[in-house]
């Protein structure tokens, strides 16, 4: 079965500062991976996705995350932090059923992120 | 293009009781997940539902439902609440699997 790990619950940084989330998965093949945004009583973002191809991929408000699958690691960086940042982030794989994609994600716990002025 | 709509975005019922939810797609969109999101569990996977036909399913009782209609608009049902039951519940849309598009979710209280 899937599974997702985010091994940081809870993450502060200054405004300005650069950010990496932490984000593990189990998969039996090459997953789908994504990395949502959730702001307080709000739905899920998407902030980006990796299928294939190239390993670093770029997202929406300036994020950016790394597959490297020796490491069963998608972690997601941001070089300078802003304070409407604070949220709280979800890595999620999603079945790779022979390249097609269902809709079942598992999520990881999700890491709440502060941001200091 | 709007988004993933849902209503009613608050609810509260009565343990017992059973409640309907509702999604509207993102036009185009074909697929439709529904989650669960409570504080202890996380996010968790009820089902989906891919031209009608519900394609996965999570780990839930029976008493959680659901059904899609031909204009891709999907309800979930939850019968017999119970006070576990409390959460948030997203609708989430893509049109075939893949991306997952999120509406604003459906805060359901039970007491």
């Amino acid at each position: 079965a899937q599974s997702v790990t985010q091994p940081d619950i809870h993450i502060t940084v200054s405004e300005g500062a650069s950010l990496e989330l932490r984000c593990n998965y189990s998969y039996g093949a090459t997953p789908y991976l994504f990395w949502y945004v959730q702001s307080p009583g709000q739905g899920l973002q998407l902030l980006l996705k990796y299928f294939s191809g190239d390993t670093l991929v770029q997202g929406i408000k300036g994020f950016e995350a790394e597959f490297k699958r020796s490491q069963s690691s998608f972690n997601l960086r941001k070089p300078s932090v802003h304070w409407s940042d604070a949220a709280e982030y979800f890595c999620a794989v999603g079945e790779n059923a022979g390249g097609t994609s269902y809709g079942k994600l598992t999520f990881g716990q999700g890491t709440i992120l502060t941001v200091h002025p | 293009k709007a988004g993933v709509t849902q209503t009613p975005r608050y609810l509260i019922k009565t343990r017992g009781q059973q409640v309907t939810l509702s999604c509207s797609p993102i036009s185009g969109h074909r697929s439709v997940s529904w989650y669960q999101q409570t504080p202890g569990q996380g996010l968790q996977f009820l089902f989906e539902y891919f031209s009608e036909t519900q394609r996965n399913k999570g780990n839930f009782p029976g008493r959680f439902s659901g059904r899609q209609f031909s204009n891709s608009r999907s309800e979930m049902n939850v019968s017999t609440l119970e006070l576990g039951d409390s959460a948030l519940y997203l609708c989430a849309s893509s049109l075939s699997g893949g991306a997952q598009y999120f509406g604003p979710g459906t805060r359901l209280t039970v007491t």
